[in-house]
């Protein structure tokens, strides 16, 4: 079982509406999370952290459930700026691998006018 | 800032050549990574270093060598060159243990082997 699985999408959107992407993850030792976003060609960048209570950003709020081990992202009015491809991130906390992250494969998001 | 800095940008080698690519970053992270990129694969971990001193293979070490050359500098090293190799290559750094900092991404090297 991979540690993380994400819905690969596509997912095509019209602006100004929510999408919300779901991940789940193996390692129940995990402790840090993140949603990173990456741009065709381009380098992936932090988009935000996860944290257990649940926090937003703007436009994005990002959940997690540590009993289901399932993270969440929500974007609201999307704009054509958030089309991208969006990883799922969970850290490795146990033996040999601590210190490393696990990357989703991504979803992919493309948000028409 | 600079961040992480990748060198080569771009590269075209022929299968059985050797060469190194570079990675420099100057956050004062202890942790450093590479990763490959391939379509429909996503990010793979090469190698990575949790210190300064210490290296550890990922899920896909064959094939490359790597080393920390001091806290700065992490190099990734293709012996001899295959046509699988041929990906685009991350290097990436972290504040690293124990709080498992979130992980910046240099530009990338894309290394074409023919």
């Amino acid at each position: 079982r991979k540690e993380v699985e994400q819905d690969p999408g596509p997912f095509n959107v019209p602006e100004g509406a929510t999408v919300a992407f779901n991940c789940t993850y193996s390692n129940s030792a995990s402790q840090s999370f993140f949603w990173y976003r990456q741009d065709c060609r381009k380098e992936p960048k932090l988009l935000m952290s996860v944290y257990s209570s649940g926090n937003e950003d703007g436009r994005f709020t990002a959940q997690l459930n540590r009993a289901s081990q399932y993270i969440s992202l929500l974007i609201r009015d999307s704009k054509l700026s958030d089309s991208a491809t969006y990883l799922c991130v969970v850290s490795a906390d146990r033996g040999s691998t601590l210190g490393r992250l696990y990357f989703g494969r991504g979803t992919q998001l493309t948000v028409w006018p | 800032n600079a961040g992480v800095t990748q060198t080569p940008k771009f590269q075209v080698l022929k299968t059985g050549q050797s060469m190194t690519l570079q990675c420099a970053q100057d956050m004062n992270h202890n942790s450093m990574y590479w990763y490959r990129q391939d379509p429909g694969m996503g990010l793979r971990l090469i190698y990575y270093s949790a210190s300064e001193g210490t290296t550890d293979k990922g899920e896909v070490p064959n094939g490359y060598n790597v080393s920390r050359l001091n806290k700065r500098e992490f190099s990734l090293r293709l012996e001899s060159a295959a046509p699988s190799q041929t990906s685009v290559y991350f290097c990436a750094s972290s504040g690293g243990l124990p709080h498992n900092q979130p992980q910046h991404f240099g530009d990338g090297t894309r290394l074409s082997i023919l």
